[in-house]
C-alpha cells in the first residue's frame, strides 16, 4: 500500500480563489511529520509547510495552511488567494519514526499539478 | 550564497557509460540524500549519508553508487548496470541535528536531468 496518496493528478483554480490539494497517508508510527513541497517547472523543490503528528493546531505559513485530520489520516494543503505563480507540482511527504541518528527520510506522494487560471 | 549546487544541470549519456552527478553544499549540513524523480511520479530515495565516510542504500540503490569523502560533497554515479537511468535527479540535505523541534525539512538542489541516448 502506498504510504502517501495524492488522488488529484491535476487541479485548476481561478486566480484569487482558494484551492485544496488532498493528501492521505498511512503509518503505524505515533510520531511522524507531514510536509508539503512545491516544484515549479525549474525543478527545484521548495518547502512550504510542516505539520507534526503531535501538533494540536493546524500549521499555517502565509497563504498556505495544512488541514490536518489525524483520525482520517489526511493532511490537505489549502492555498488561499491563488496567484499565477502558484502554478506548479505540489508534493505531500511524510517522515516516520525519529531515528535519533539524524536520518530523516521522507516518503513522497506522486504529486498534484496545479494550474492557476487568470 | 548558502545552498546546494548540483551539476551538470543537463547530461546526456550513451548506453554503457558511467556518469557522475555532482552535489555540493555549503550549509554545513550533516545528512545528504539522492532522490530520483520520473514523470508523473514522486521522489524515490536512492542513497543517503548521515556522516562523512558512511552511507546507506535507499529504496532504489541498484545500479547507483555514491561516496562521502567530504562533508560538503556527495556525488552520485549512475553506472551501466542501471537499466533505465533517464530521470531527474535531486540532491537534498538536512542539518542532522537531533531534537524534537527539528522538523526534518529537507533542502533541495535544483536537480540534474539525465538522458540516455
Amino acid at each position: 500500500a502506498q504510504k502517501i496518496t495524492q488522488t488529484q493528478p491535476g487541479m485548476f483554480v481561478q486566480e484569487k480563489e482558494a484551492v485544496t490539494l488532498d493528501c492521505t497517508y498511512d503509518t503505524s508510527d505515533q510520531s511522524y511529520g507531514l510536509f508539503w513541497y512545491k516544484q515549479p517547472s525549474s525543478g527545484e523543490m521548495i518547502f512550504l509547510i510542516y505539520q507534526g503528528s503531535y501538533d494540536e493546531q493546524n500549521a499555517t505559513e502565509g497563504r498556505y495552511s495544512l488541514n490536518f485530520q489525524k483520525a482520517r489520516k489526511s493532511a490537505n494543503l489549502v492555498i488561499s488567494a491563488s496567484q499565477l505563480g502558484d502554478s506548479a507540482m505540489y508534493f505531500c511527504a511524510m517522515r516516520e519514526t525519529y531515528s535519533g541518528a539524524g536520518s530523516y527520510q521522507l516518503t513522497f506522494g506522486k504529486g498534484t499539478k496545479l494550474s492557476v487560471i487568470p | 550564497d548558502g545552498g546546494i549546487t548540483q551539476s551538470p544541470k543537463y547530461l546526456f549519456r550513451k548506453e554503457g557509460q558511467n556518469v557522475t552527478l555532482s552535489c555540493e553544499q555549503n550549509l554545513n549540513h550533516d545528512a545528504m540524500y539522492w532522490y530520483r524523480q520520473d514523470p508523473g511520479q514522486g521522489l524515490r530515495l536512492i542513497y543517503y549519508s548521515q556522516i562523512v565516510n558512511d552511507f546507506q542504500k535507499g529504496d532504489i540503490a541498484e545500479g547507483y553508487s555514491v561516496s562521502r569523502e567530504k562533508k560538503e560533497s556527495f556525488p552520485l554515479t549512475v553506472t551501466s548496470a542501471q537499466k533505465n537511468p533517464t530521470a531527474f535527479y535531486l540532491c537534498a540535505t538536512h542539518s542532522g541535528l537531533a531534537g524534537w523541534d527539528n522538523t526534518g525539512e529537507l533542502f533541495f538542489g535544483e536537480g540534474s536531468r539525465l538522458t540516455v541516448l
